[in-house]
């Protein structure tokens, strides 16, 4: 059974770049069935998407963040990576990737389906 | 973007309730609409994809409903592990949204 394992610091200061690594286990990232996707949670808010990468790099990413995300993918260590750059106090949340998952019925069906436990970065000086 | 908008943004109810959420786009959808539970401190759990197809290991009295721009989540005889947060997503195209959530809480 796939897992998906979030790390990386807890605390970034402002204006600083924010880095985080999904370390997939059970299950390989290169598989062509799946994108990966990151999204972000503020206390006590809803869910925002951040940005997806398919296995061959291929990225899309939310235009509310676009100019400051880079997601990447290292198939030889079977995760992905978010950098979020130049932060601010409003970028504090829960951080989680996911595996997209697509149903198979040749529409594009798109479905967020395992999820890591999620990690708080806090923005603050 | 499709904006997603959920109603109520809270209930109470009382274990074996039948509950509804609703969530609606602001524009057409199609069928590209998922369904979440989340509990306080815990990720997103996916329930239902592509409207209606309840995911692997859900109790069937969850159930889904709807296509364009208004969908529905029925929950029949609501269980005490189904207090929590529902959201509801787009797929239908980038950027995907969610919508603000639905809290269900006990009565």
């Amino acid at each position: 059974q796939v897992q998906l394992q979030e790390s990386g610091p807890g605390l970034v200061k402002p204006s600083q770049t924010l880095s985080l690594t999904c370390i997939v286990s059970g299950g390989s990232i290169s598989s062509n069935n799946y994108y990966w996707t990151w999204v972000r949670q503020p206390a006590g808010k809803g869910l925002e998407w951040i940005g997806r990468i398919y296995t061959t790099g291929s990225t899309s990413y939310n235009p509310s963040l676009k100019s400051r995300v880079t997601i990447s993918i290292d198939t030889s260590k079977n995760q992905f990576s978010l950098k979020l750059s130049s932060v601010t106090a409003a970028d504090t949340a829960v951080y989680y990737c996911a595996r997209v998952s697509t149903a198979r019925d040749g529409y594009n069906h798109y479905y967020f389906d395992c999820w890591g436990q999620g990690t708080l970065v806090t923005v603050s000086s | 973007d499709s904006q997603m908008t959920q109603s109520p943004a809270s209930l109470s109810a009382s274990v074996g309730d039948r509950v509804t959420i609703t969530c609606r786009a602001s524009q057409s959808i199609s069928t590209y609409l998922n369904w979440y539970q989340q509990k306080p401190g815990k990720a997103p759990k996916l329930l239902i994809y592509v409207v209606s197809s309840l995911q692997s290991g859900v109790p069937s009295r969850f159930s889904g409903s709807g296509s364009g721009t208004d969908f529905t989540l029925t929950i029949n005889s609501l269980q005490p592990e189904d207090f929590a947060t529902y959201y509801c997503q787009q797929t239908y195209s980038t950027p995907w949204t969610f919508g603000q959530g639905t809290k269900v809480e006990i009565k």
